[in-house]
């Protein structure tokens, strides 16, 4: 089955770190583009960083320098590591793929809360 | 940056109505445009891609349209599967990036 489930979420206090991960399952990671895109409570969708199949990463200007994405061709997954964490980081992170331009697989989210 | 601008913020409407959603961009944005469909407590769903090729599974109730800076998600008789909130998001070749709407929640009338 094509799924990603990803793990790693949790209370951690603001300055801390986390490092988040994705499972793929049913195709391989670094034959696409994958992504990270995070929801805070209430709130709608913002992109927060992406890998290309070349390895190249790009992030959103409110976490660049704090976070870096990752990948494991060996173990099919990508991460996302999180220093210098804040209290508007708290937030569902999904692990999205891309094919193109847009995302059409989604995992069910990890929930990360920054908060002393 | 391209700014993206999506209406309405919410939307009421009834079974069977003819739903239409907008988004606008600051510049030209090319039809690197897509739509997604999210429910409480679950991902989103990807609907459209390339402001007019329908996702497949997605029924064809659905439809998206626009190019340049004006976009469309249309859903031609509502169901009750469709009460959601919708996003529509940008692609942006220039940073890159991308970019989602504010996003839309159509409520039951």
């Amino acid at each position: 089955e094509v799924q990603l489930v990803e793990s790693g979420g949790g209370l951690v206090q603001p300055g801390g770190s986390l490092r988040l991960s994705c499972a793929a399952s049913g195709f391989t990671v670094s034959n696409y583009y994958m992504s990270w895109v995070r929801q805070a409570p209430g709130t709608g969708l913002e992109w927060v960083s992406i890998i290309y199949s070349s390895g190249t990463t790009y992030s959103a200007d409110s976490v660049k320098g704090r976070f870096t994405m990752s990948r494991d061709t060996s173990e099919n997954r990508v991460y996302l590591q999180m220093n210098s964490l804040r209290a508007d980081d708290t937030a569902i992170y999904y692990c999205a793929r891309l094919p193109g331009t847009y995302f059409d697989l989604w995992g069910l989210g990890t929930l990360v809360t920054v908060s002393s | 940056d391209i700014q993206m601008t999506q209406s309405p913020s919410t939307l009421s409407a009834s079974v069977g109505d003819r739903v239409t959603i907008t988004c606008r961009s600051s510049q030209i944005i090319s039809n690197w445009l897509a739509w997604y469909q999210q429910k409480p407590g679950k991902a989103p769903k990807l609907l459209i891609y390339e402001a007019s090729s329908l996702e497949s599974g997605v029924p064809s109730r659905f439809s998206g349209s626009g190019s340049g800076t004006e976009f469309t998600l249309t859903i031609s008789s509502l169901q009750p599967d469709d009460f959601a909130t919708y996003y529509c998001q940008k692609y942006d070749s220039s940073s890159p990036s991308y970019t989602f709407g504010q996003g839309t929640k159509v409520e039951i009338k």
